[in-house]
């Protein structure tokens, strides 16, 4: 069973702060990685993908790969209200997407 | 560009009923498609893979004779929940497969709600 793990939260952190989400995954054949964010009963919005181990910045968005440990991150810089919603993490280990369950983010004022 | 329509955003339906939900590939030409399932609060599940000119795969645990899938053409793919239960609300989205800088494109999904 090729599992995504994420922390359901949710995270709460003040506007302007940096926010920081986790994602771990089972797969280690797995090759690329996607930050998805969601907003209640809408279809995801791809924000970022990630293949190759390190940082990759886009904007306020900053994904990190770590394929030995098996890990991949999201960091939002200077954070909105308008960025709260779920991220979901997704993780390419064949053809279509696994997905974990979702941080859900909340940016106060 | 890389747009997936799908089609109705949200329907009710009797139980027992049957229920077509449509995706298109707008700009593009798409010979697989992926459908999921979102319960509340959780994850996106895949149920199956669509395929233009063949049969679709599905997932483990997915019942094929209820959920049915069509890949009519490398533009249209379809799932038609047969027979629906209260059980089976939820909300389908549908992805294209991955494209150069636009990653996995979704459909804008269905909020399906069995009565």
């Amino acid at each position: 069973q090729k599992e995504v793990e994420q922390n359901s939260g949710p995270l709460s952190v003040p506007e302007g702060a940096i926010a920081s989400l986790n994602c771990t995954y089972s797969d280690r054949g797995s090759q690329s990685f996607f930050w998805y964010r969601q907003y209640s009963g809408k279809s995801p919005e791809l924000i970022m993908f990630i293949y190759s181990n390190g940082d990759k910045e886009d904007g306020r968005f900053t994904a990190q790969l770590n394929k030995a440990s098996q890990y991949v991150s999201l960091l939002i810089r200077d954070s909105q209200p308008s960025d709260s919603a779920t991220y979901l993490c997704a993780v390419n280990s064949g053809y279509a997407l696994n997905f974990g369950k979702g941080t859900s983010l909340l940016v106060t004022p | 560009g890389a747009v997936v329509s799908q089609h109705p955003s949200w329907v009710i339906c009797k139980s027992g009923t049957s229920v077509k939900i449509e995706c298109r590939s707008l700009d593009f030409q798409a010979t697989t498609m992926f459908w999921y399932r979102q319960f509340p609060k959780q994850s996106l599940m895949l149920m199956a893979t669509s395929n233009e000119g063949s049969k679709a795969t599905y997932e483990q645990g997915v019942e094929k004779d209820k959920f049915l899938i069509n890949h009519a053409s490398l533009t249209l793919s379809t799932l038609t929940v047969t027979s629906a239960h209260p059980e089976d609300s939820s909300f389908y989205i549908c992805s294209a497969p991955p494209r150069e800088i636009y990653g996995y494109t979704f459909g804008s999904g269905t909020r399906l709600t069995v009565v």
